[in-house]
C-alpha cells in the first residue's frame, strides 16, 4: 500500500516553455502533498506543501508564479514550472501523507527529472 | 525554522563493519526522525524512523537512537554488505514539514 506514481519520468523542454509534473497517490487519499527539488549531489529541499483545496504553502525563496501548484483532488497534484530557464534543470520529488493513517510518514514518489535546453 | 545538520558527509566502510551516521536539529518541537536511503536517480526510501516518545529502535542490522535532550539521533548500520553503498538521509519533522540533513554517501568496499 501507499504508492505514490508521478508522470513523467523525466522530460525535456526547451527554455521559456513550461511542464507540468503530476503526482498522484493510488491507493489513499493524500490530505496533503509535498514537492522537493533535487539537485545533483544535495539534499531534497521543500519547495511547496499543498492541501486538497486550498492554495500551497511556498517555502521561502521559491516564486509561486514560476512553481504553480495545484492540489485539486485528494489524489493528484501538479506542479507547472512556467518558463523554464536551464537553472531549473534538476530532480522533483513529490510526496504525500495520508493523515487518516499516519500524521508523521511521507510516502515518495519517483521523481521526474528536468532538463531545459 | 528547523535546522539539521548531517554527518560525516562521506563514510567508506569495509564490508562486514559497522556504520554510524549523526544528525543534529534544532528545533524542540520536532517529534518524529525519519532515515531514508537513496540510489542514484531513485526515490528516498524509508528505512528506519524513529519518534520522539522513544529512545532507540532497531530493525535487524539497523538502529536509529535519539537523544532529545541533547537534539541528536544517529543511525547504525551492522555487517555492512555492499548493497548498503548508497546515500543516506536523516530527517527531522518540524511544523507538519520535514527537513532533511545534507546526506551520507556511503559506500561498502567488498
Amino acid at each position: 500500500g501507499a504508492v505514490v506514481s508521478q508522470h513523467p519520468s523525466w522530460v525535456i523542454c526547451k527554455s521559456g516553455t513550461s511542464v507540468k509534473i503530476e503526482c498522484r497517490s493510488l491507493d489513499f487519499q493524500a490530505t496533503t502533498m509535498f514537492w522537493y527539488r533535487q539537485f545533483p549531489k544535495q539534499s531534497l529541499m521543500l519547495m511547496a506543501t499543498s492541501n486538497e483545496g486550498s492554495k500551497a504553502t511556498y517555502e521561502q525563496g521559491v516564486e509561486k508564479d514560476k512553481f504553480l501548484i495545484n492540489h485539486a483532488s485528494l489524489t493528484l497534484s501538479t506542479l507547472t514550472v512556467t518558463s523554464a530557464h536551464p537553472e531549473d534543470s534538476s530532480f522533483y520529488i513529490c510526496s504525500a501523507r495520508d493523515a487518516g493513517t499516519s500524521p508523521y510518514e511521507q510516502y515518495f514518489g519517483p521523481g521526474t527529472r528536468l532538463t531545459v535546453t | 525554522g528547523e535546522n539539521v545538520e548531517q554527518h560525516p558527509s562521506t563514510l567508506s566502510v569495509q564490508e562486514g563493519d559497522s556504520a554510524v551516521i549523526k544528525c543534529t536539529y534544532s528545533d524542540s518541537a520536532s517529534n518524529y526522525f525519519p532515515w531514508y536511503k537513496q540510489e542514484l536517480g531513485k526515490r528516498p526510501q524509508l528505512i528506519i524512523d524513529i519518534r520522539s516518545n522513544v529512545g532507540e529502535k532497531k530493525d535487524q542490522r539497523i538502529a536509529v537512537t535519539l537523544n532529545k535532550t541533547a537534539k541528536h539521533f544517529s543511525l547504525h548500520i551492522t555487517e555492512t554488505q555492499p548493497e548498503d553503498s548508497a546515500v543516506y538521509f536523516c530527517a527531522a519533522l518540524s511544523w507538519g514539514k520535514l527537513q532533511f540533513g545534507a546526506g551520507t554517501q556511503v559506500v561498502v568496499t567488498p
